[in-house]
């Protein structure tokens, strides 16, 4: 069974840092690329950011492009979201999520539970 | 960047009766390799989401027949067919065609 445990959040001051991080299990993680997608309170969902398997690539939402790095360890099946300069906007559950990248699909196939960031002074 | 529209907001339901979900996209979804990346997600309250239907109109794993997508170019629709209690919750819609993104979200009730 594929899982995906996020743990980081928290509360955080404006223009600070967070590290989020993902474990992932039942699957081979370095087949896989790998996303985040945050969800505002109440709000619905956006796509921030996506690695290669190899970490060589990685794409980002303009909002968080220069701000937010996103990396990965597949000795360890772990992604992480290392985020900085934080702003009100980014208050959101942070989800780890598979991304099926084949020529079938394009599409966020398994979702952890998320990890909440509220950036708040 | 595309724009994903979903109408309606909200919907009631009866159980056992059928309900329908509209997407639009701001441009075409038909990729260079002539696939349209088009797909629907299922979140109920407190859960993550769920991957439904996959280039418009493909089953993810385990996704029961109730669930049926169709469509092309930007107009797509996600069609539940004798609905259940567990059906409640949000539907989204997203294109992976230019990079991700997602619709606003129907919320679904049932009566």
């Amino acid at each position: 069974e594929v899982q995906l445990v996020e743990s980081g959040g928290g509360l955080v001051q404006p223009g600070g840092s967070l590290r989020l991080s993902c474990a992932a299990s039942g699957f081979s993680f370095t087949t896989y690329w790998m996303s985040w997608v945050r969800q505002a309170p109440g709000k619905g969902l956006e796509w921030v950011a996506n690695i290669k398997q190899d970490g060589g690539d990685k794409y980002y939402v303009d909002s968080v492009k220069g701000r937010f790095t996103i990396s990965r360890d597949n000795t360890k099946n772990a992604l992480y979201l290392q985020m900085s300069s934080l702003r009100a906007e980014d208050t959101a559950v942070y989800h780890c999520a598979r991304l099926d990248f084949g020529a079938s699909v394009r599409a966020f196939d398994s979702w952890g539970q998320g990890t909440l960031v509220t950036v708040s002074s | 960047d595309i724009v994903m529209t979903q109408t309606p907001l909200s919907s009631v339901v009866t159980l056992g009766q059928s309900a329908s979900i509209s997407c639009r996209s701001s441009q075409s979804l038909v990729h260079s390799s002539g696939n349209t990346y088009l797909s629907w997600f299922h979140q109920r309250p407190g859960q993550p989401p769920r991957l439904l239907i996959y280039r418009v109109s493909n089953r993810f794993s385990g996704v029961p027949d109730r669930f049926s997508g169709s469509g092309a170019g930007t107009d797509f629709t996600l069609k539940i067919s004798r609905v259940e209690a567990e059906d409640v919750g949000v539907y989204y819609c997203m294109q992976g065609t230019q990079w991700w993104t997602f619709g606003q979200g129907t919320k679904v009730e049932i009566k």
